[in-house]
């Protein structure tokens, strides 16, 4: 148990759906992270929110709706997918979101295993 | 941007031997160095790191070396076990984000 807790842990939709994906920390930690995880694929960082401030988008499509209404919740809205979205999301937290003090992820959650029909 | 770069994608050792895991990475600015070790069915977890004023780093059986000239870092899995068998995945911290390795999946056969 890592403090960092996703749910749902599995979700399928069609690609008119809209659906939510929550992650809460129990840590006090100040930064947090949506990661995607593709089969046979590095580990993409998708948003980080730094004191409930988004501080870092890398070029995800409009698609993908991150919220972060305080430092201990982070949702990640969904719209209008397409079958190459099914992956693992993965959410993460630092106290620090500097690389050098080792933020961009410390702690992960389980991850919700996501699939798009 | 960073890149790291993996070795091997899959490793099958005997239990009771050793583990070795490779990455290299591109950016000489990089400072930090994590790897985490992921089991089926849940999220990374981080299991030992090391900042680039260190060569070295141990923890019971895992260690991890660097080498900054030659920007490689590896980790080091002694005696192994059959619940070592995962996902580790190594990741280099630079300028601005952490970028992470592909992954290898050992395979521990008891």
């Amino acid at each position: 148990e890592t403090g960092v807790t996703q749910t749902p842990r599995h979700l399928v939709m069609g690609m008119t759906n809209k659906k939510s994906l929550k992650c809460e920390q129990h840590l006090g930690h100040n930064a947090m992270y949506w990661y995607k995880q593709s089969a046979k694929k590095p580990l993409e960082l998708m948003f980080v929110y730094n004191f409930k401030e988004q501080t870092e988008n890398n070029s995800v499509p409009s698609r993908f709706s991150p919220e972060c209404p305080n430092s201990s919740h982070l949702f990640l809205h969904l719209h209008t997918l397409q079958p190459e979205d099914s992956a693992l999301y993965l959410c993460a937290s630092s106290q620090a979101p500097t690389p050098a003090s080792g933020g961009n992820g410390r702690f992960f959650g389980p991850g919700t295993r996501l699939t798009v029909l | 941007g960073e890149n790291v770069e993996q070795h091997p994608s899959t490793l099958s050792v005997q239990e009771g031997d050793s583990a070795v895991i490779k990455c290299t990475y591109s950016d000489s600015a990089s400072n930090y160095f994590p790897w985490y070790k992921q089991e089926l069915g849940k999220g990374p977890q981080l299991i030992i790191d090391i900042r680039s004023n260190v060569g070295e780093k141990k923890d019971q059986r895992i260690a991890v070396t660097l080498n900054k000239t030659a920007k490689h870092f590896s980790l080091h899995i002694t005696e192994t076990q059959p619940e070592d068998s995962a996902v580790y995945f190594c990741a280099a911290a630079g300028r601005r984000a952490l970028t992470f390795g592909s992954g290898t999946r050992l395979q521990v056969q008891p």
